[in-house]
C-alpha cells in the first residue's frame, strides 16, 4: 500500500522541548512537504524538499529545521524557539508527473 | 501577489439540497488549480484538479468545479449533498512559475443538517 506515514498522531511535550515529528513515503516522489494549520487559517507552509540533501525555507520557518537525508523520510523539529507550537502538522510529498500532492493524516501537537 | 481566497468560512445547507463552495484566486501567470477535503482530525484528500484543457472538471464524491479564467474564480459545486459531506474544503493554487509551491485558501466548513 503506497502512501505517506506520520508518526505519532498525536504528541504532548513540556514547554522549552525540542520534539521531532516523522514523516515517511512510500510514493517515490522527489519532493516533500511540511505544513502548519491552525484553526480558521488553512495550511501555512513551513518547509520544502525538492531533492534530497536540499530544503528551502516556507513561508513561517522560524523555529523548525528539517532534514532530507533520504529520498523517503524529511522529519521535522519544533524547537523551544517556535514560540507558539501548539498546532496540527501535515506532511505532503508531490508528485511531479500529475501536479499534485498527496497528504499524510498529520500530527497533533499540544505544549503543555 | 498570489493569492487564493475562500469568500466563505461555513457554509450549511441541508442534506440533498445542492451546494457551491466559492475561491477566487490572484495570478499574473497561468495556473494550476486544486479542490481538497478533509474530514476531522486527518489530512487532506484531493477531490479534483483543473491543469489545462476543459474547463470543467469533475472529480470524486459527485463533486465538480468550473474554472473561469475571466473571473479567476475555481467554484466547487454538488447537486445533492449527503450527510458524510460534511467536512472542511480547501481551494488551492500553485502557478506555472513556481510549481513546487502551493497556495491554500483558508478553507470552508460545509455541514449537512438533515
Amino acid at each position: 500500500d503506497g502512501g505517506i506515514t506520520q508518526s505519532p498522531k498525536y504528541l504532548f511535550r513540556k514547554e522549552g522541548q525540542n520534539v521531532t515529528l516523522s514523516c515517511e513515503q512510500n510514493l517515490n516522489h522527489d519532493a516533500m512537504y511540511w505544513y502548519r494549520q491552525d484553526p480558521g487559517q488553512g495550511l501555512r507552509l513551513i518547509y520544502y524538499s525538492q531533492i534530497v540533501n536540499d530544503f528551502q525555507k516556507g513561508d513561517i520557518a522560524e523555529g523548525y529545521s528539517v532534514s532530507r537525508e533520504k529520498k523517503e523520510s524529511f522529519p521535522l523539529t519544533v524547537t523551544s524557539a517556535q514560540k507558539n507550537p501548539t498546532a496540527f502538522y501535515l506532511c505532503a510529498s508531490r508528485d511531479l508527473a500529475h501536479n499534485e500532492q498527496f497528504f499524510g493524516p498529520g500530527t497533533r501537537l499540544t505544549v503543555l | 501577489a498570489q493569492s487564493v481566497t475562500q469568500l466563505d468560512s461555513q457554509v450549511p445547507v441541508f442534506e440533498e439540497a445542492p451546494v457551491e463552495l466559492r475561491c477566487n484566486y490572484s495570478s499574473s501567470v497561468s495556473v494550476y488549480l486544486f479542490w481538497y477535503v478533509q474530514y476531522p482530525n486527518q489530512g487532506l484528500q484531493l477531490l479534483l484538479k483543473y491543469l489545462s484543457g476543459s474547463t470543467l472538471v469533475k472529480g470524486i464524491n459527485g463533486f465538480e468545479a468550473e474554472f473561469n479564467k475571466s473571473q479567476t474564480s475555481f467554484h466547487l459545486r454538488k447537486p445533492s449533498v449527503h450527510i458524510s459531506d460534511t467536512a472542511e474544503y480547501f481551494c488551492a493554487v500553485s502557478f506555472y512559475s513556481s510549481a513546487s509551491k502551493i497556495i491554500f485558501g483558508s478553507g470552508t466548513r460545509l455541514s449537512i443538517r438533515p
